[in-house]
This record gives structure tokens, sequence and C-alpha cells, in this order.
């Protein structure tokens, strides 16, 4: 069990940019998880996915974002035109199927927009 | 809408005190889900507890216990003896069962343990 990896862990762009994270699970887990945290907040859910599938997305998640997870196993999480507000911790889990419901966190990826 | 709501954002005591860190919770579903989860230093968010609605059987692990109380929608998180490593923010979460399958968890706004030595 190597644990959920996220890449890169810091990240600076210029507004406007576009920026794309990257998340492996826990290879055996078929859900996926994407959160964001700002300083002194609990994180805010923004996608699932089961397998390949998108199957929840929050209001929060502009169409400036999106997310993928093309053959079910990593994930990406891309901000297109980014803004300062952007700025935030963004935090990958994933889980297996089952009534657990254990989610596994990753150290996130640490957006800077200046 | 669901809400958590961890009141106490900072405390602070001294190594092998007992602490409580308080969880208040709103939803209109009758079934859900309640969480701790804990975050280091080092920024991963480590699951501790998952408790569901119609389970109000309190549980001890170790150091830890929690007091789930569905009559005034508090789930409480007390830590015996504290140690240094304690130290962490404390997350309180909450996820409903819609039955359609969300898997939303909504977070408080966490409570930043510190203990001193």
């Amino acid at each position: 069990d190597t644990g959920v990896s996220q890449n890169p862990r810091h990240k600076i762009t210029k507004r406007g940019q576009n920026v794309t994270f990257r998340c492996d699970p826990i290879s055996e887990h078929n859900r996926l998880y994407w959160y964001r945290q700002t300083l002194g907040q609990g994180p805010e859910f923004l996608t699932y996915f089961q397998n390949e599938a998108q199957l929840e997305k929050s209001r929060l998640l502009s169409d400036r974002f999106s997310a993928e997870r093309p053959k079910g196993s990593f994930s990406t999480l891309e901000i297109q035109r980014t803004e300062q507000g952007d700025s935030a911790m963004y935090l990958c889990a994933s889980s297996s199927t089952g009534a657990n419901e254990k989610l596994f966190f990753g150290s996130g990826t640490q957006l800077s927009v200046l | 809408a669901q809400k958590v709501t961890q009141a106490q954002t900072e405390i602070s005591v001294v190594e092998k005190e007992d602490v409580t860190l308080d969880c208040v919770y709103e939803t209109r579903d009758t079934t859900y889900y309640l969480f701790w989860y804990k975050q280091p230093p080092s920024g991963e968010l480590v699951f501790l507890i998952r408790r569901n609605s119609f389970d109000e059987q309190n549980e001890i692990s170790g150091r830890y216990s929690w007091n789930f109380q569905k009559s005034t929608s508090s789930f409480n998180f007390t830590i015996t003896a504290s140690q240094v490593v304690d130290s962490a923010v404390y997350f309180c979460a909450l996820r409903d069962y819609s039955g359609a399958g969300s898997y939303q968890l909504t977070f408080g706004k966490g409570t930043k343990l510190s203990v001193i030595p």
C-alpha cells in the first residue's frame, strides 16, 4: 500500500494560466474524490469518480474546472484561466467500494496564483 | 442543507491532560454518517472513525473516545492523556445517505489542538 500520490506538491502560476494536477490513488480503490481546502477551512468537495465515471460534481466546480479519470486509475484536475481565488490546497482521496467508506487522502497540491 | 460546526478554533492543553473536541451537525436526513479526521502538520488527512446515525453506542479506541448524541446533534471526540503527537487539526464531517450514491462529505472548519510538553 503506497498510499495516494499527488503531483506536483506545489504549483505557482500566473493568473490566466492553465494548470493540471495529477492524483494516483491506491491501486485497488475504485472510488476517487477531489477536495479543495483553503487556509483555516475544512476541505470542500469538488467531484467524485467511481472507476472512470464522474458521478458527482459540486456547484463549486465552475466550467473552468475539469476532472478526468480516463482508465479508472489515475485522475487529473485541470483549472483553466486561473484566478487568484483558485489559490488553495487541492486534495485527492480514494476508497474502495463497501460500507467502510474509509477515505485515504494524499498530501495535496498547493496552488498559488499570482 | 448540511452543516458541521466546530466552535473551538484552537485548543491548547498540557501533555497528559484530557481534551474534548466538540462537533455539532445539521441535516434533514434521518440516515447519515459522521466522521472524524486528523490533519497533522504534514497535511495528509487521516481517517479516525465513521459512525452511522442509527448507532448511538459510544466508541473507544485506545486513548480516543467518541460520544454521539442524536438528541443534541453532537458527535464529540475526547482524547485521554494527550500526547505531543496528538497535535494536529481535527475535522468533523457529515455525509447523508441519499441512497442515490452521494459521497460528498461536508467538513467543519476544524479544531487546531496543540499539546504542550
